[in-house]
């Protein structure tokens, strides 16, 4: 299956300071999503990506869909409490139906 | 308004045994799917369907069989529970405007294989 390198796999950060993570793949994709998911329950969507250099905020989220299509980027900016869990981006390739999960990047924010 | 329900949430197996999981939507969605989490692996597709009456096979769909006879179930079967079928599974849906819709995931059922 196709590989999705998430970097770093954890990080411990003060409240208020920004936060930025990324995604690489050994191919190109066509789609690239981002999701959080919360200790006990299932992974929540934040931003999705379709084109290639498409920059997407959400609050204080904003995600990259690489020029190269094979990378993608989450930043976080003025970090708060709730913050805190395990971001996973998701990548589809250009054919078939699925789509295929980073192994997450673990975030604590310490108050 | 329950989105993704996924049935049971919690059980516990001796080896060889069997269990379905149930997946039930109520947003119409066309497409399902059957992940599992383990840790530091991220999330693997096992199944998907793509409609009511289609399924199709995933990374890693030994050991699973699933069925969606109604288009907003979709059933995760384990015939012969084998220990290294302890982890944490999730059912996923996508609309109807195309597989690279965000998915929709559940809460998770926690099985464990002893």
């Amino acid at each position: 299956g196709q590989q999705l390198n998430q970097s770093p796999q954890s990080m411990f950060i003060q409240e208020g300071e920004d936060v930025s993570m990324n995604c690489t793949s050994s191919s190109i994709f066509n789609t690239w999503l981002w999701y959080k998911q919360d200790p006990g329950e299932g992974p929540v969507l934040l931003i999705a990506l379709y084109k290639a250099g498409e920059l997407t905020s959400n609050g204080r989220l904003t995600a990259q869909f690489g020029i190269t299509r094979k990378d993608s980027f989450l930043n976080i900016s003025a970090s708060i409490p709730s913050d805190v869990g395990i971001y996973f981006c998701a990548g589809q390739p250009f054919t078939g139906n699925q789509f295929y999960f980073g192994t997450g990047t673990s975030l604590t924010v310490i108050p | 308004n329950a989105g993704v329900t996924q049935t049971p949430k919690f059980r516990v197996l001796k080896t060889g045994q069997s269990m379905t999981l149930l997946c039930a939507q109520d947003m119409n969605h066309e497409y399902m799917y059957w992940y599992r989490q383990d840790p530091g692996m991220g999330l693997r597709l096992i199944h998907y369907s793509v409609g009511e009456g289609t399924t199709a096979k995933g990374e890693v769909p030994d050991g699973y069989n699933v069925s969606r006879l109604k288009k907003q179930n979709f059933l995760l079967g384990l015939e012969s529970a084998a220990p290294s079928q302890t982890s944490v599974y999730f059912c996923a849906t996508a609309s109807l405007r195309g597989p690279d819709q965000p998915q929709h995931f559940g809460d998770g059922t926690r099985l464990s294989i002893l």
